[in-house]
């Protein structure tokens, strides 16, 4: 069975604080995908990256990056330098090569304080 | 328009009445999915299209939910004899095919069954 574990439920930060959101899946495939989506409080989903089962490179964009590794099934996302526009609930979702199904996790909802 | 589309943005029912909600995928993804979304929870799998087809209604909480596409383009659900928990917000999204490509998401229907 699939499943998105985001232990965080809430977390706050100060502005200018590094925050890293837990992410931990579960999957009998070998070949599968992970994403990261940001929900805004306008709602909205929006995608912000997606990884191959095959690729344990850590990525990095601006401040966002994402470590990725399959011995522990994780796959966590740092902010680096928290902004008040970094305020968002956080999901961490899995896709399986043969069901087509996204999974998503429970999501954390990140507060970053002025 | 350029994105996922979907209405009405806002639905207020009575108990026991039927709903229809619509989406409107992005131009040649082939892949739509339906999603709920209850107050400050995850996102919660309904269905999945490939084209027309649903190879995947294993989400729907009930049979009082149906879904259908046509065209390969435009989703209809339906709520039939709603219950005031099927309150949520329900998401639309779309992709291209196969499991490893970002989904896209609408801004979503609110439904409140009074």
């Amino acid at each position: 069975a699939q499943k998105v574990t985001q232990a965080q439920t809430e977390i706050s930060v100060v502005e200018k604080e590094d925050v890293t959101l837990d992410c931990v899946y579960e999957t009998r495939d070998t070949t599968y995908y992970l994403f990261w989506y940001k929900q805004p409080p306008s709602g909205e989903l929006v995608f912000l990256i997606r990884r191959n089962s095959f690729d344990e490179q850590n990525e990095i964009s601006g401040r966002y990056s994402w470590n990725f590794q399959k011995s522990t099934s994780s796959f966590n996302f740092t902010i680096t330098a928290s902004q008040v526009v970094d305020s968002a609930v956080y999901f961490c979702a899995l896709s399986d090569s043969k069901l087509d199904k996204v999974i998503f996790g429970p999501g954390t909802s990140l507060s970053v304080i002025p | 328009g350029a994105g996922v589309s979907q209405s009405p943005s806002n639905k207020v029912t009575e108990k026991g009445k039927d709903v229809e909600l619509r989406c409107d995928p992005i131009s040649g993804h082939t892949a739509l999915y339906w999603y709920r979304q209850s107050l400050g929870q995850g996102l919660e799998f309904l269905i999945y299209f490939q084209g027309n087809s649903a190879p995947d209604k294993s989400g729907l909480p009930s049979d009082r939910f149906s879904a259908e596409r046509t065209g390969g383009s435009v989703s209809t659900l339906t709520i039939q004899r709603t219950q005031q928990e099927d309150s949520a917000v329900y998401l639309c999204a779309s992709s291209f095919p196969g499991s490893y490509n970002e989904q896209f998401f609408g801004p979503g229907t609110r439904l409140t069954v009074l």
